[in-house]
């Protein structure tokens, strides 16, 4: 069976502080694995994806993941937090069909909110 | 401009009151979904649809129905709302195929209260 664990449902960090988001997933196949994010009151917006290139994967407004496959995690990071990234993050595996093609359905983790202090 | 189109975006009704949420997407996508969103669950499907004539259930399709007659509209219906299907509601397509990586791509949500 495929799940995604999103191992915090809350973290805090100062403005200019790392910020480490973390996230486990299942998977008995080769995944697709996404991180979206979603502000206060709008929808959802696709931070970066990754899909079987390279496992250091750059997304926008400078966030980062890595591919880990002997952890099977998929963290995402960025080097300096902004106020504007507070925010609800999700991690996202995208349902394989065990023939190296997808069903196109995604599973979400719970997500985790991210509070910038000041 | 490419996207994904709900209406309406805010809804309070009641208890029994037959309701239709629309998705409208102009990208000539063939899959599209349906989402619920509640605190501390995050996202989970209601249905979705490989194309047209094509749907299947998601996780949590209980309490709701889904028609795709046209490819570009994937209506989501309510037939007797009921007070724990207050939630926010998202609408998703993406291209068929594994080229793209599966990005899906959002509605802007719909947040529906059942009184």
């Amino acid at each position: 069976a495929q799940s995604v664990t999103q191992l915090d449902s809350h973290v805090s960090v100062s403005e200019g502080t790392p910020v480490l988001l973390r996230c486990n997933y299942s998977s008995s196949y080769s995944p697709s694995l996404f991180w979206y994010v979603q502000h206060p009151n709008k929808g959802l917006q696709l931070l970066l994806k990754y899909t079987s290139a390279a496992t250091l994967v750059k997304g926008i407004n400078g966030f980062e993941a890595e591919f880990k496959k002997s952890e099977t995690s998929f963290h995402l990071t960025k080097p300096s937090a902004h106020m504007s990234d507070a925010a609800e993050y999700f991690c996202v595996v995208s349902l394989q069909d065990g023939y190296g093609g997808s069903q196109g359905n995604l599973i979400f983790g719970k997500g985790t909110k991210l509070s910038v202090k000041p | 401009e490419a996207q994904v189109t709900q209406n309406p975006r805010y809804l309070i009704t009641v208890t029994g009151k037959k309701l239709t949420v629309t998705c409208s997407q102009n990208m000539n996508h063939e899959y599209m979904s349906w989402y619920r969103q509640d605190p501390g669950l995050g996202l989970r499907q209601i249905y979705y649809s490989m194309n047209v004539e094509v749907t299947d259930k998601g996780d949590v399709p209980e309490g709701y129905k889904v028609s795709r007659k046209e490819k570009r509209n994937f209506p989501l219906i309510l037939e007797s709302p009921s007070p724990n299907q207050t939630s926010l509601y998202f609408c998703a397509s993406r291209p068929s195929g594994t080229l793209g990586g599966d990005e899906q791509f959002f509605g802007p949500g719909t947040r529906l209260t059942v009184l």
